[in-house]
């Protein structure tokens, strides 16, 4: 059974930068067709995907949120790591992370997500 | 960027209904559409891509339909189980749009 597990950390000031780590098993992101995307889901409000990367090291971005996003993996580790910078009160979220076996490309396992407060 | 767009927002429904959901892209998107269902406090879990292929393990009174612009997800009994929010999403190489959302309650 693949798994994904979000860490990092639960409040983030203002104007700080957010990292977030996707640990992973049960899958490999060298294998061709591979991806993880990152999305995210404001408090009562809908899913927002942000980033994707794919087992060939290529990434996508959200177009409006692409000047502060990086994706990175991480094989040996089995983890992706998501980067945003300049956080601000409406980044408040949970995030997750979620596999895709693609093509084609959807989330068939997601992990648990994990609540990221942005606040001064 | 492709826009989806969800109907209605929230659903009243009763157990045994058939009942069916819509989402419309703001332009074609052949049949690259996802349904996505999601219970309180929960990470969604994936019932229909390609716009009718039934994932595995998904049971099959949930359907999918749809080409081009406008696509329906159907339930064709409601079981308690099924009382969540239903998403749908818009996957290419280079985009995974989601709509809004549709809550399913009970009437």
């Amino acid at each position: 059974q693949i798994t994904l597990n979000e860490s990092g950390p639960t409040l983030v000031k203002p104007t700080q930068t957010l990292t977030l780590t996707c640990t992973f098993s049960r899958f490999s992101l060298n294998t061709g067709g591979v991806g993880v995307a990152w999305i995210r889901q404001p408090p009562g409000k809908a899913l927002e995907w942000l980033a994707f990367i794919y087992w060939d090291d290529d990434k996508r971005y959200r177009p409006s949120l692409k000047s502060r996003l990086t994706i990175t993996r991480d094989t040996s580790k089995n983890q992706v790591v998501l980067t945003m910078t300049n956080l601000d009160p409406v980044d408040t979220a949970t995030y997750y992370c979620a596999h895709s076996r693609g093509p084609p490309y959807v989330f068939d396992y997601w992990g648990q997500g994990t609540l990221v407060t942005v606040s001064s | 960027d492709i826009q989806m767009t969800q109907s209605p927002s929230t659903l009243s429904a009763s157990i045994g209904d058939r009942l069916t959901i819509t989402c419309r892209a703001s332009q074609s998107i052949g049949t690259w559409l996802a349904w996505y269902q999601q219970k309180p406090g929960k990470a969604p879990k994936l019932l229909i891509y390609k716009a009718s292929s039934l994932e595995s393990g998904v049971p099959s009174r949930f359907s999918g339909s749809g080409s081009g612009t406008e696509f329906t997800l159907t339930i064709s009994s409601l079981q308690p189980d099924d009382f969540a929010t239903y998403y749908c999403q818009h996957y290419n190489d280079y985009s995974y749009t989601f709509g809004q959302g549709t809550k399913l309650e009970i009437k």
